[in-house]
């Protein structure tokens, strides 16, 4: 059974760019969340979608979205990157209402 | 979403059980407490969780108090490998992360 992956490990963009990072989920879950953690914090709920449909949202803004495939695979989108979006990125797949599995996550640096 | 509250930091010696605190007085008859961890340079994984009874597993066990306004995860035996943020949390759809326990180990 192959876990959940993130790709990349470590990004480094410039303010203003605009990055894509990807998540695939485990076998036969079809449910992924999002997530961002800053420096000593824990993480913050992005937003979660489940067939493909977006099923839920925290507190980001519309320049954060993402997409979710028919395979369930799914990306995260950040447009005019900032400074505070310099965090570990982290995906998690699940079946609905389910225990999430957790990816290592993706470090993006904005400079 | 409901609250909860951890100790920021406890340590542990090797080989001797652990318990690690959370506060929820605000919890609602429906929320499921959940248990993640997170070691150094990984993605949070999960350890267990209950709705008012008592749960075991591998992993380690679930106290919840007969009011459910509090809980207490219960490490049998550290290890070195145990040694992690242990977060206390209340949602499952939407896991709402607070700061966690950072758990140290001492050999």
């Amino acid at each position: 059974e192959t876990g959940v992956t993130q790709s990349p490990t470590h990004l480094i963009k410039t303010r203003g760019q605009q990055v894509t990072l990807r998540c695939s989920s485990q076998s036969g879950h079809n449910t992924v969340s999002w997530y961002q953690q800053a420096l000593g914090q824990g993480p913050q709920f992005i937003f979660q979608y489940y067939r493909e449909e977006e099923n839920g949202r925290g507190n980001f803004p519309p320049r954060f979205s993402g997409l979710q495939f028919p395979n369930y695979s799914s990306e995260l989108n950040v447009n005019a990157l900032e400074l505070d979006d310099s965090a570990l990125y982290l995906c998690a797949s699940s079946l609905p209402l389910g225990e999430q599995f957790f990816g290592p996550g993706t470090r993006l640096t904005v400079l | 979403d409901a609250k909860t509250t951890q100790p920021n930091s406890m340590e542990s010696n090797e080989e001797e059980p652990v318990h690690l605190p959370c506060n929820h007085s605000t919890i609602s008859g429906t929320d499921y407490i959940h248990w993640y961890r997170q070691l150094p340079s990984q993605g949070p994984e999960y350890v267990i969780h209950g709705l008012t009874s008592n749960v075991n597993n591998r992993m380690a066990s679930l106290a919840i108090a007969e009011d459910r306004k509090s809980s207490t995860l219960i490490l049998h035996r550290a290890t070195l490998r145990d040694a992690a943020v242990y977060y206390c949390i209340l949602r499952v759809e939407k896991l709402t992360f607070g700061t966690g326990t950072r758990l140290t180990i001492i050999p």
